[in-house]
């Protein structure tokens, strides 16, 4: 089955550059409508989509964060990574990587019909900013 | 930008009771692209629900999902212990995705 784990430094300085990469074991980051996706959570609040990529296809990013954040896919290591550039205290958070499935419905839904969710989860890594 | 509130922000009932989770939407969007997560303390979400009122792999049938337009809910019945947790709707568009800000159900 196919997983995910983060990987990256916990601790990153002001204005720095937060780096982390998503590994998948199990699975092509190549194959299927799948959309790497990053999802970040700070400390006792809730989710916050950062954005998806997919491989050989378009990257959307959270309008919020996209003047900072850069996601990559590496097929050659089954890989997809983030950046987030100019950090600050309140990009502190957990940070997951996800797999985002976009399908067909089956029988009886019409053709063009679609599900979208998110079925596989990394186990998320904690990132601080601080000096 | 489509907002996702969901409703109540948290929840006290015993095990064995039901459980009934909104999640309501600031515009009419496609139930297709509407899902239920589950987080649990110190884990990650676990994909509970998609397009609605499809379970996902493994989700016990005492879960369930429904609504259309902009009002949805998650329903939980016979409440087993393990289930007091967060529970966050997702919407997904386009060129964007958004979650509601979670409904804490915890033990009364």
């Amino acid at each position: 089955q196919v997983q995910l784990q983060e990987s990256g430094p916990g601790l990153v300085k002001p204005s720095q550059t937060l780096s982390l990469t998503c590994t998948v074991s199990g699975g092509s980051i190549s194959s299927g409508s799948h959309y790497w996706t990053w999802i970040r959570q700070p400390a006792g609040k809730g989710l916050e989509w950062i954005g998806r990529t997919f491989v050989g296809g378009n990257t959307y990013l959270n309008p919020s964060l996209e003047s900072r954040v850069t996601l990559l896919a590496d097929s050659s290591k089954n890989q997809f990574s983030l950046n987030v550039r100019s950090v600050t205290a309140a990009d502190t958070a957990v940070y997951y990587c996800a797999r985002g499935v976009l399908r067909q419905a089956p029988w009886p839904h019409p053709v063009g019909y679609h599900y979208f969710y998110m079925d596989v989860w990394g186990k998320g890594t904690t990132v601080t900013v601080s000096s | 930008e489509i907002v996702l509130t969901q409703s109540p922000g948290t929840l006290s009932l015993s095990p064995g009771e039901r459980a009934t989770l909104s999640c309501r939407a600031t515009q009419s969007v496609s139930s297709s692209y509407l899902a239920w997560y589950q987080q649990k303390p110190r884990q990650a979400p676990r994909l509970l629900m998609y397009g609605t009122s499809t379970r996902a792999t493994g989700i016990p049938d005492r879960f369930s999902g429904g609504g259309s337009g902009t009002d949805f809910t998650l329903t939980i019945n016979g409440l087993e212990p393990e289930d007091f947790a967060v529970y966050y709707c997702q919407l997904y568009t386009t060129s964007s995705l958004t979650f509601g800000q979670g409904t804490r159900l915890e033990i009364k």
